[in-house]
């Protein structure tokens, strides 16, 4: 079954303590993303990555890196997370920037 | 600011009625993309709009793509409870790698 799967669902820490969420795709997309999702902004671009060893800024990329070592992986870092990077995080891909996106079922992240 | 502004931002009607969601922006996109996202779940794609002028139909919705390509808008006719959701617009500008999402529209439909 094609898909994207993230991991965890959900996580509650506290500020300053580094944490990764990963994400797997097994369709062979060249195209990743993480978007956080906050209400009334939609979901904002965090980082995408076109393809292996190739990653770019989105619109809010501060306070978050990516890596991308493997096509079929796409990794979220918070190095020192922060209360304001509390949202919901997805992890989507694609086979080109222009063609439509798989979302996996999203991290719900809460800093304290 | 956003890169694509979607109004309303909140719509709540009853069943049977007809709604149009609208979807804009500023910037050219080379294509526009329809979401739908229901809580606990990520976005899941109703259609792609290519060419300015572009109408697509999905049973009960159709969907524009304005002339310059910097627009679109979702009609959708005879709601039903079924379509309430959060309806997303989305896309990548004529030029740049970056993907763009509006600001959503939460649509409630009263049985």
């Amino acid at each position: 079954e094609a898909q994207v799967t993230q991991n965890p669902r959900y996580l509650i820490t506290v500020t300053g303590k580094k944490l990764t969420v990963t994400c797997s795709q097994n369709m062979n997309h060249e195209y990743m993303s993480w978007y956080r999702q906050d209400p009334g902004l939609g979901l904002r671009q965090i980082y995408y990555s076109m393809n292996v060893e190739v990653t770019d800024k989105g619109d809010v990329p501060e306070g978050y890196k990516v890596s991308r070592k493997e096509k079929r992986n796409f990794p979220l870092i918070l190095e020192s997370p922060s209360p304001n990077q509390t949202s919901l995080y997805f992890c989507a891909s694609s086979s080109a920037p222009w063609q439509p996106q798989h979302f996996g079922d999203g991290t719900r992240l809460s800093i304290l | 600011t956003q890169l694509l502004e979607q109004s309303p931002q909140f719509l709540s009607i009853q069943e049977g009625e007809n709604l149009t969601v609208y979807c804009n922006s500023s910037s050219v996109f080379s294509s526009l993309q329809w979401y739908r996202q229901e809580p606990g779940e990520g976005p899941v794609l109703l259609v792609t709009v290519v060419t300015g002028g572009e109408v697509k139909k999905l049973k009960r919705l159709t969907f524009q793509f304005g002339d310059a390509r910097k627009d679109s808008s979702l009609h959708i006719t005879a709601a039903q409870p079924g379509d309430t959701g959060l309806y997303l617009c989305a896309g990548r500008e004529d030029t740049g790698n970056q993907f763009y999402f509006g600001t959503g529209t939460s649509l409630t439909v009263i049985p």
